[in-house]
């Protein structure tokens, strides 16, 4: 499976937006990205996903590069709830998904 | 909302006894998955379950885990004889044909002791 690194944590103050970062170097041509949180004490929650294009809906946008070497999970105003471990994950195969370490977002009043 | 559904949310249990795990998923859909998440680690991907029977599963999921969809409702994973690294918390997820999202429920969280 086609790895993703992404920065163990950040911060953001609320109300002003977030860009999460994702590499993913060794992505293939038919790998979705996919991005998943989870909030304190809950199970994964599907936030967004993409191919090639950028992709926005209720929760996010989601930024890829023209390369898809790399994308960006963007939360345009952080509220307080958003304080999760937000994963970037790559898949081909729907029966098969990898979370990796993720990135702790930390969202300060 | 539809969402899954799991029972216990939490079991305690010795090692070597047997448990099993309940979820139900979210009715019209046709593909389940289990995963599990060590205190402290990342969500690992244990077994994928379509038609009856087992799509993929991972070098986690050996001869002490078994999955089955009993009825129409209920799908479970039964660890056979229970370790004291078999602690973590336990998801089921489920999804429909042609959605890409899988959807996740609250979770066990298992007690080996």
């Amino acid at each position: 499976d086609a790895k993703t690194t992404q920065p163990n944590s950040m911060e953001s103050n609320e109300e002003e937006p977030v860009h999460l970062p994702c590499n993913h170097s060794t992505i293939s041509g038919t790998d979705y990205i996919h991005w998943y949180r989870q909030l304190p004490s809950q199970g994964p929650e599907y936030v967004i996903h993409g191919l090639t294009s950028n992709v926005n809906n209720r929760m996010a946008s989601l930024a890829i590069a023209e390369d898809r070497k790399s994308s960006t999970l963007i939360l345009h105003r952080a509220t307080l709830r958003d304080a999760a471990v937000y994963y970037c994950i790559l898949r081909d195969d729907f029966n098969k998904f990898y979370f990796g370490s993720g990135t702790k977002l930390n969202v300060k009043p | 909302e539809p969402e899954v559904t799991q029972t216990p949310s939490h079991q305690v249990t010795q090692m070597g006894q047997e448990v099993i795990l309940r979820c139900v998923p979210i009715s019209n859909h046709l593909y389940f998955y289990w995963y599990r998440q060590i205190l402290g680690q990342k969500v690992e991907f244990l077994v994928s379950f379509y038609n009856n029977e087992i799509s993929e599963k991972s070098e986690i999921f050996d001869d002490q885990f078994s999955v089955e969809r009993p009825d129409g409702s209920n799908f479970t994973l039964k660890i056979r004889s229970t370790k004291l690294e078999d602690s973590a918390m336990y998801f089921c997820a489920s999804r429909n044909r042609g959605d890409y999202e899988q959807y996740f429920g609250p979770g066990t969280r298992l007690t080996v002791t």
